[in-house]
């Protein structure tokens, strides 16, 4: 069975920083990646995804991550948060093929001071 | 288009008691999926449906049952319910349930066992 670890509970940082949050998953085989964020009062959304190709993806709000096969890591990058960034982060697997069994991180919460 | 709608969004139980949970998918997805969502564990993966058909479970006890219908809608229900189920319950949709495509989720159902 998948796991993911996201080793990050809280980061508070002022606007302008540049952000970094680790994710790193446990799977044998081939995975599809993802970064949901849920803004506060709102419902989950897709950040960015990989599943093939280039191992650095762009998403949403200039959001990048980098897949890291050999370090099974799939960290999320921002250059510079904005205090709109404040939300939880989370990091998700789902092994190739077959159908959806999604296994989420635990979340990082993100607090960006003006 | 509309969301993926879920009633309702809240709901006070008792121990013993049995509820259930309903999701509306969005407009030609087919495949549901559910979520229990509580603070330092994140999302865990509860079951997945497509065509009518149970596809995929995750590691819950049988209490924990779902079903979908003929149109896609999909509703969970929660036997004998505990203290530890209080939680907040998450519905998502995706067009076939593939493991690339991403989740739409609603806003879900926080269900609070007194």
């Amino acid at each position: 069975a998948q796991s993911v670890s996201q080793h990050n509970h809280h980061v508070i940082l002022s606007e302008a920083a540049s952000l970094e949050l680790g994710c790193n998953y446990s799977y044998g085989g081939t995975v599809n990646l993802f970064w949901y964020v849920q803004y506060p009062g709102q419902h989950l959304q897709l950040l960015l995804k990989y599943f093939s190709g280039d191992p650095l993806v762009k998403g949403i709000k200039g959001f990048e991550a980098e897949f890291i096969k050999s370090k099974f890591s799939f960290n999320l990058r921002k250059p510079s948060v904005q205090w709109s960034d404040t939300a939880e982060y989370f990091c998700a697997v789902n092994p190739s093929g077959g159908y959806q069994k999604v296994t989420f991180g635990t979340g990082t919460k993100l607090q960006v001071i003006p | 288009k509309a969301g993926v709608t879920q009633t309702p969004r809240y709901l006070i139980k008792t121990r013993g008691q049995q509820v259930t949970l309903s999701c509306s998918p969005i407009s030609g997805h087919r495949s549901v999926s559910w979520y229990q969502q509580t603070p330092g564990q994140g999302l865990q993966f509860l079951f997945e449906y497509f065509s009518e058909t149970q596809r995929n479970k995750g590691n819950f006890p049988g209490r924990f049952s779902g079903r979908q219908f003929s149109n896609s809608r999909s509703e969970m229900n929660v036997s004998t319910l505990e203290l530890g189920d209080s939680a907040l319950y998450l519905c998502a949709s995706s067009l076939e349930g593939r493991t690339e495509e991403k989740l739409f989720f609603g806003s879900g159902t926080q269900l609070s066992v007194l």
